[in-house]
């Protein structure tokens, strides 16, 4: 069974450091990876998607790489902001429609 | 626009009800997805639906049932066989269905959420 791992669970940055989020998987079998973010209370958005073909993504200060063959793919964010404060969440496709998600990195970027 | 819209956003129940959360989608999306979210946990997959008439348990569909009669719409009640209802609860769709099209599954949308509270 595919299990999503995420690390650290937390993280807390002084305000422009660039940092990177972790997400590492078992199954390297995958449709394509996605990067959420899940402010408190609210639904997660998708900030970025690589399908299985791909290596890398990039939507403004934001990077996610793919190496399914090490089952790992990583989340970039330049100069971080406190607006950038949140949970950020990798899932994974497999081939059968289904979802699997980690457990997310709670981010905390101080002014 | 388009995207997923979830009721209630807050919801209360006493013991011994059955309640509906509803979750509809304007994105012409054919697959359907419950998730329930507890402090601190990742997302657990209660029910999803890949087609009209048609859907499948996920890991903890004990206490859930769900329909869906309507591509747009994907109701879940929380029944009073659910011990422990309290939760946030998530819906999602995606468009293309894997293997029954035949096309590359695509990105993952989210409602708001709603949030159970037992009283």
């Amino acid at each position: 069974k595919q299990e999503v791992t995420q690390i650290p669970a937390a993280l807390s940055v002084p305000e422009g450091e660039n940092l990177v989020l972790n997400c590492s998987f078992t199954d390297s079998a995958i449709y394509n990876l996605q990067w959420f973010r899940q402010d408190p209370g609210k639904g997660l958005t998708s900030l970025l998607l690589i399908q299985s073909s791909q290596r890398e993504q990039t939507s403004g200060r934001l990077n996610a790489s793919l190496d399914k063959s090490s089952g790992r793919s990583t989340l970039y964010i330049a100069a971080s902001q406190p607006g950038d404060s949140a949970t950020y969440l990798c899932a994974v496709l497999d081939n059968f429609n289904k979802f699997y998600f980690g457990s997310g990195t709670k981010l905390n970027v101080k002014p | 626009d388009g995207g997923i819209t979830q009721s209630p956003k807050y919801l209360f129940r006493k013991e011994g009800q059955n309640v509906t959360l509803s979750c509809e989608q304007n994105l012409n999306h054919d697959a359907m997805y419950w998730y329930r979210q507890d402090p601190g946990q990742g997302l657990r997959l209660i029910y999803y639906s890949q087609i009209v008439n048609d859907f499948q348990k996920g890991d903890i569909a004990e206490g859930y049932s769900v329909s869906r009669e309507k591509k747009e719409s994907f109701p879940l009640t929380v029944t009073s066989a659910q011990k422990n209802p309290t939760a946030f609860y998530l819906c999602a769709s995606s468009m293309a269905a894997g293997w029954f099209r035949g096309g590359v599954p695509g990105e993952l949308f989210f409602g708001e959420g709603s949030r159970l509270t037992v009283l």
